[in-house]
């Protein structure tokens, strides 16, 4: 079955950028969608479709996915990005959604 | 605005019985596919099952698949969540989301979830 595998945590300073992976097996031929979670709340969407924002969320946030690797970047990181983030996918294959294990962004 | 609500969690014994319920508003419910999503505490989120708009498609994960059943109600905008034969895996909170569902799939409103503890 098809794994997605993110790093358990990045940390980044203030005002830095931070590059959160998410890796699979050719995932650069699914689309990539992102969502942050920060304690006690629900997950939001952040980037769809590999590197589309939906309204509201920053230009800081982009995203990118060739060959095996898709990425999450956070450019001039603030205190407020602190959360957990999760990359997903569908996998046609087996209609089944999938979702990497989170990586917990650290704001130093 | 959209929101999602959902209810119907709590405690239950292993091998008991729990419907969730998530009620809709703010968008034609009807037109869109919608999700169950959990997360154990702790842990990552992890994909339970979808259905399609009109309800006639479903899709499960292998780990609930044969104890839990989605359906929907869309003359009154509200999912549900059968859930039977309930392990103390099951452990989780439950969100559902609006799935966008064409080329990828993926959830653009999430609700705030209910707590299902599994436990003797």
């Amino acid at each position: 079955s098809y794994v997605l595998t993110q790093p358990p945590s990045v940390s980044v300073a203030p005002g830095q950028t931070a590059r959160i992976t998410c890796g699979g097996n050719n995932i650069g031929s699914k689309s990539v969608h992102w969502y942050q979670q920060k304690p006690g709340q629900a997950p939001v969407l952040v980037i769809y479709y590999d590197n589309d924002r939906p309204s509201g969320i920053p230009e800081r946030f982009s995203g990118s996915n060739s060959g095996n690797t898709a990425t999450l970047t956070i450019s001039r990181v603030e205190a407020g990005d602190e959360a957990d983030y999760s990359c997903q996918v569908w996998d046609s294959s087996s209609d089944h959604v999938l979702f990497g294990g989170g990586t917990k962004l650290t704001v130093l | 605005e959209v929101q999602l609500l959902e209810s119907g969690g709590g405690l239950v014994r292993p091998g008991g019985s729990l419907r969730l319920s998530c009620a809709a508003s703010g968008f034609t419910f009807g037109s869109y596919a919608i999700s169950w999503v959990r997360q154990a505490p702790g842990k990552g989120l992890e994909w339970v099952s979808t259905i399609s708009g009109g309800g006639s498609d479903t899709y499960y994960a292998d780990s609930v698949k044969g104890r839990f059943t989605i359906s929907r109600d869309n003359s009154k905008n509200t999912l549900y969540l059968q859930m039977n034969s309930l392990r103390v895996e099951d452990t989780a909170v439950y969100y559902c989301a609006r799935w966008v569902a064409s080329s990828g799939w993926y959830g653009d409103h999430w609700g705030q979830g209910t707590l299902v503890t599994v436990s003797s």
